[in-house]
């Protein structure tokens, strides 16, 4: 079955530490891959796609196949980077499959 | 740039009430989603529509029904609202047009049944 699973629902660094936020799917073909972040009391908004390899306010994120692995990561984790974030995949019916999500806490 | 709307922002009902919650677009997106987002479960499909007038079960449509007789607006119905059903409800879109599964969100209505 396809699923993402995002292991931690909570993760908490220091202000100026890596962040590394954990995604795994299962899909045996080629996954088209996001992440979303939703920071308070906004809307959930798309942070960066694998297809299109850029970094968006820091954040990288890398497709693994091999390991079937899109980790979100960020060198210099800052305070504003505090928020929801979600991983999915879309598969071949046009529809995301998404991961429960973990909530990054950046103390100062 | 994409808007998609939702009628309001907080919602409280009793229960037993019928409820309806819309959500506007105004890019002219063929796909239209209403999702449940609950802490620890991420999102989860309620009902989707590919264009007007087509709807699809998601993963948790019991208690539900959708209409979408109109391509920019995609309502979603509480036919006998249930405490079970406080939730925060999100309904995005997306071109299918485009090629991509890129979906645009809206701010989301929290509804609370009492």
């Amino acid at each position: 079955a396809q699923r993402v699973t995002q292991p931690e629902k909570l993760l908490s660094v220091f202000k100026g530490a890596p962040v590394e936020l954990k995604c795994n799917y299962s899909y045996s073909g080629s996954p088209e891959l996001f992440w979303y972040v939703q920071y308070s009391r906004q809307r959930l908004q798309l942070l960066l796609r694998h297809i299109s390899r850029e970094s968006i306010k820091g954040f990288t994120a890398d497709l693994n196949k091999g390991e079937t692995s899109f980790h979100l990561k960020k060198p210099f984790a800052q305070e504003e980077d505090s928020a929801m974030y979600y991983c999915a995949f879309g598969g071949s019916n046009y529809q995301l499959i998404w991961g429960a999500g973990t909530k990054l806490i950046i103390k100062p | 740039d994409v808007k998609v709307t939702q009628s309001s922002r907080y919602l409280v009902k009793r229960t037993g009430e019928k409820v309806f919650l819309e959500c506007v677009q105004d890019m002219d997106h063929e796909n239209m989603f209403w999702y449940r987002q609950d802490p620890g479960l991420g999102l989860r499909l309620i009902y989707f529509s590919y264009d007007v007038k087509m709807k699809e079960k998601g993963d948790i449509p019991e208690g539900y029904s959708v209409s979408r007789e109109k391509k920019e607006r995609f309502s979603l119905i509480l036919e006998s609202a249930s405490t079970n059903q406080t939730s925060m409800y999100l309904c995005a879109s997306r071109s299918f047009t485009r090629g991509d599964n890129e979906q645009f969100f809206g701010p989301g209505t929290r509804l609370t049944v009492l």
